[in-house]
């Protein structure tokens, strides 16, 4: 079935650090992907999306681009501030117009950024 | 404009009482979803409608998790005989026509505990 694995967590980075967060996926057609965030005491957000291959979708200074040969869609950020501690959260949906398109997600990865 | 709505924001149940999850989409959303995220871990899908039809209810764990949506706007998830099991958030996320690469817009969600 359709799966999408992300890193093992949690991650703690000083403010200003670089910042990858890798995701594969695994998928029986052909999927858009998403990735997206929840902040302390808040709901998911979409951050990002990528609806087709060599798409690159960003936002928030945040970019991710959609590798079909690998199968991959990494969030990553030249400098993170403290406000994008949060839960990250990759996803995938496979389906037409009319017709469920239930997202999967990923397990998440927490990111806490030091001052 | 306002966004996706559930109530209760929280909700304490005994073992074996029923429960009620209110979802108010975004005005005019086609389509709605709800998603169960247990403690640590992405959400799952549960069902899936559109409009007043429920398209896809693959996910919901056992006969006594009932959705429904009569007028094709509020639903209601209801969870009968309440288990320790069923303690984790539920999700309600509506777009809107459900497409491919289309946008869930998510609820805060509810946080169910049953003791």
């Amino acid at each position: 079935g359709d799966s999408v694995t992300q890193m093992e967590g949690p991650v703690t980075l000083s403010e200003e650090a670089c910042l990858t967060i890798n995701c594969t996926y695994t998928a029986t057609g052909y999927p858009s992907l998403f990735w997206y965030v929840q902040y302390p005491g808040e709901g998911l957000q979409l951050l990002l999306k990528a609806t087709k291959a060599d798409d690159k979708g960003s936002n928030k200074g945040f970019e991710a681009t959609y590798r079909k040969e690998t199968t991959s869609f990494h969030l990553e950020k030249g400098s993170v501030q403290v406000s994008d501690s949060a839960v990250y959260f990759c996803a995938l949906i496979i389906g037409i117009s009319g017709a469920n398109s239930k997202l999967t997600f990923g397990k998440g990865i927490t990111l806490s950024v030091r001052p | 404009g306002a966004g996706v709505s559930q109530s209760p924001r929280y909700k304490v149940a005994k073992r074996g009482q029923d429960v009620a999850l209110r979802c108010d989409p975004i005005s005019g959303h086609v389509s709605l979803f709800w998603y169960q995220q247990a403690l640590g871990q992405g959400p799952e899908f549960l069902t899936y409608f559109q409009n007043e039809a429920q398209l896809d209810k693959s996910g919901l764990p056992s006969d006594r998790f009932f959705a429904e949506r009569p007028e094709g706007s509020v639903s209601t998830l209801k969870i009968q005989r309440t288990q320790q099991e069923d303690s984790a958030v539920y999700l309600c996320a509506s777009s809107t026509r459900g497409g491919n690469g289309e946008t869930q817009y998510f609820g805060p969600g509810t946080r169910l505990l049953v003791l």
